[in-house]
């Protein structure tokens, strides 16, 4: 089957702590995204690569790092230095950027940082 | 700067039509896509607009209108499983702008 995983689907950590949560895909996808919800917030874009071994800030990049070294996998690490953690981070991929860009989104990780 | 708009919460009854409505000021416009999502998971998505015109895909469908940066999303004869937080995005700069969603209860 063809899709996006990400895992795991719950995560505590203590506050102070660096966390790295997994995104593999197997659609031969180029680009990859990386968003945080808040509750009453929409999706926010932390990250995007559009190929590898490279990747661009989004809106929210502040506190978090990536890497794209292979194209199945896009891994966040959610700094020390993020504010406020706690969110449902959800993973993305899409064919290639440009138009008609329908990304297709993983399950989600939820971080509670306690 | 990207500003995207929807109502908050919407109410219907079940075999109902509801029309959420999506209005958007962007810095660019390639196209605009809508998304539902179930709480707790992944958005999936349900319709494109790139032009000015309505797109029908069987119970949804969803209208464009580019000069006035406004689009909206027709669910008709509503069922429970489409309770549900509906997501306007628009595509811009090979990136996604995302509202803040349209939460819809759907009642017996």
């Amino acid at each position: 089957d063809g899709g996006i995983t990400q895992s795991p689907k719950y995560l505590f950590r203590k506050e102070g702590q660096n966390v790295t949560l997994s995104c593999e895909q197997n659609l031969n996808h180029d680009a990859m995204y990386w968003y945080r919800q808040d509750p009453g917030q929409g999706l926010r874009l932390i990250y995007y690569s559009q190929i590898v071994n490279d990747f661009q800030k989004g809106d929210i990049a502040e506190g978090y790092s990536v890497s794209r070294e292979k194209k199945e996998s896009f891994p966040l690490t959610v700094t020390s230095a993020q504010k406020n953690p706690t969110a449902f981070y959800l993973c993305a991929s899409s064919m290639a950027g440009g138009p008609y860009n329908e990304q297709f989104f993983g399950p989600g990780t939820r971080l509670t940082v306690l | 700067g990207q500003n995207i708009d929807q109502p908050t919460e919407m109410t219907a009854t079940e075999g109902a039509i509801v029309q959420i409505n999506c209005t958007y000021q962007t810095s660019g416009f390639n196209g605009l896509f809508w998304y539902q999502q179930h709480a707790g998971e992944a958005p999936t998505f349900l319709s494109y607009n790139v032009l000015d015109g309505l797109e029908e895909k069987g119970r949804f469908s969803s209208f464009l209108s580019r000069s006035k940066g406004y689009s909206y999303l027709l669910l008709k004869e509503l069922q429970m499983k489409d309770s549900a937080s509906y997501l306007c995005a628009v595509e811009d700069d090979y990136k996604l702008s995302f509202g803040a969603g349209t939460t819809v209860t759907v009642r017996a």
